[in-house]
């Protein structure tokens, strides 16, 4: 079965500091890896998603993400946080064929001034 | 935005009670989902539909059932709601969840059972 692991429940950082959220999944075959946003009282918004290829991947508000499958690890990374970073993060993997998502249990970013 | 839309927003219900959430979507998209999302465990499937009719069980699917009669409409009920299903319902639809494409989350639903 798939599972992914966020460590850390809880991050604060301060403004313009650099950020990376740490995301670790379990799966027999080739993952599809997914990091989603959620600021508080909305639903969820995808922020990027990695199938295959440049193991970097880029997404929207300046976010990107790494796959490093020798560590079966999909780290997300800002190189400045604002303000407005200020939300909970879900990673989350699935595959080819399978169309349900398994969702880490989030980490909550707070920024600091 | 997504066209996509939950209702109630919020709810309170008594024990025992039972309870119907609705996810209406205008994306005409295949597929439909109902997580449920409470502290420390993230978001958690509970039913899908991959089309009108066509439903399948998630991880936590006891105690709910889900019925989708048209393209548009997937409705998430609760027979008997128990103190346990108090939590935050999000619909989310999709063409392909891991396909090149975005899934797209609606806004929520709190449900209070008492």
């Amino acid at each position: 079965a798939q599972s992914v692991t966020q460590p850390d429940i809880h991050i604060t950082v301060s403004e313009g500091a650099s950020l990376e959220l740490r995301c670790n999944y379990s799966y027999g075959a080739t993952p599809y890896l997914f990091w989603y946003v959620q600021s508080p009282g909305q639903g969820l918004q995808l922020l990027l998603k990695y199938f295959s290829g440049d193991t970097l991947v880029q997404g929207i508000k300046g976010f990107e993400a790494e796959f490093k499958r020798s560590q079966s690890s999909f780290n997300l990374r800002k190189p400045s946080v604002h303000w407005s970073d200020a939300a909970e993060y879900f990673c989350a993997v699935g595959a080819r064929g399978n169309e349900k998502l398994t969702f880490g249990t989030g980490t909550r970013l707070t920024i600091i001034p | 935005d997504a066209g996509i839309t939950q209702s109630p927003r919020h709810k309170v219900t008594e024990t025992g009670t039972p309870v119907t959430l609705r996810c209406h979507q205008t994306e005409n998209h295949r597929y439909m989902y109902w997580y449920r999302q409470d502290p420390g465990h993230g978001l958690r499937l509970i039913h899908y539909s991959y089309g009108v009719k066509d439903t399948d069980k998630g991880e936590v699917s006891d105690g709910y059932s889900v019925s989708r009669s048209k393209t548009e409409d997937f409705l998430l009920t609760l027979e008997s709601a128990t103190s346990s299903q108090t939590s935050v319902y999000f619909c989310a639809i999709s063409e392909s969840m891991t396909g090149n494409t975005e899934a797209f989350f609606g806004q929520g639903t709190r449900l209070t059972v008492v």
